[in-house]
């Protein structure tokens, strides 16, 4: 089934080591996106592509960063996490068009010791 | 500003109907979205609304006023299931090549036997 994977479900890193998550969907979208919610909070965008325009939001820490090698794949880069990075990261698509739905993959829960 | 009100939370009772509302502010506007997220997981896509009036979708049913900045989400027949959080979602105009949705902190809904 086409679809958007997130590996891996849940990752533990120590205080500033830098970790990495990854996005990868098979339904061809051109939109790939990274949210972060914090529990009974809502989720809150970091950044988007656009095929290959990269697009920050003005409120992201620079210690978040992206890269997009294509269109299926997506990684966010954590340089040096803080214990007030621990969250749920999720990864969404969608395809401009009608609607432009987000669909979501099933996010990476991040703890950070 | 851009602002999403809903209320944080909701029990009903198993068979019954519930409405949950959300207000909103927000500097454009080019649809709403409603998504339904289970403890832990990822947002999955309900309803969109982009013109004023009635969604039917099965069970779930979604309501818009763009002139009252309100719409409603109304869930028939609940089902234990149906126990989640329930999220607002507006499609801000970003004026970019992609429109980015701002999510409201989501209502939890507890259905009760």
């Amino acid at each position: 089934d086409a679809m958007v994977i997130q590996n891996p479900r849940y990752q533990v890193t120590q205080f500033g080591k830098p970790v990495t998550l990854s996005c990868s969907q098979t339904l061809n979208h051109n939109v790939m996106y990274w949210y972060q919610q914090k529990s009974s909070q809502a989720p809150k965008l970091l950044f988007h592509y656009y095929d290959k325009d990269f697009n920050n939001e003005a409120d992201t820490p620079d210690n978040f960063q992206s890269r997009r090698p294509n269109t299926s794949f997506c990684f966010l880069d954590i340089r040096s996490p803080g214990l007030g990075d621990a969250a749920m990261y999720l990864c969404a698509t969608s395809s401009l068009g009608a609607g432009e739905t987000q669909y979501f993959g099933p996010g990476t829960r991040l703890l950070v010791l | 500003g851009q602002n999403i009100d809903q209320p944080t939370e909701m029990t009903a009772t198993e068979g019954a109907i519930v409405q949950i509302n959300c207000t909103y502010q927000t500097s454009g506007f080019n649809g709403l979205f409603w998504y339904q997220q289970h403890a832990g997981e990822a947002p999955t896509f309900l309803s969109y609304n982009v013109l004023d009036g009635l969604e039917e979708k099965g069970r779930f049913s979604s309501f818009l006023s763009r002139s009252k900045g309100y719409s409603y989400l109304l869930l028939k027949e609940l089902q234990m299931k149906d126990s989640a959080s329930y999220l607002c979602a507006v499609r801000d105009n970003y004026g970019g090549a992609t429109n980015k949705l701002i999510f409201g902190t989501g209502t939890l809904l507890a259905v009760q036997p």
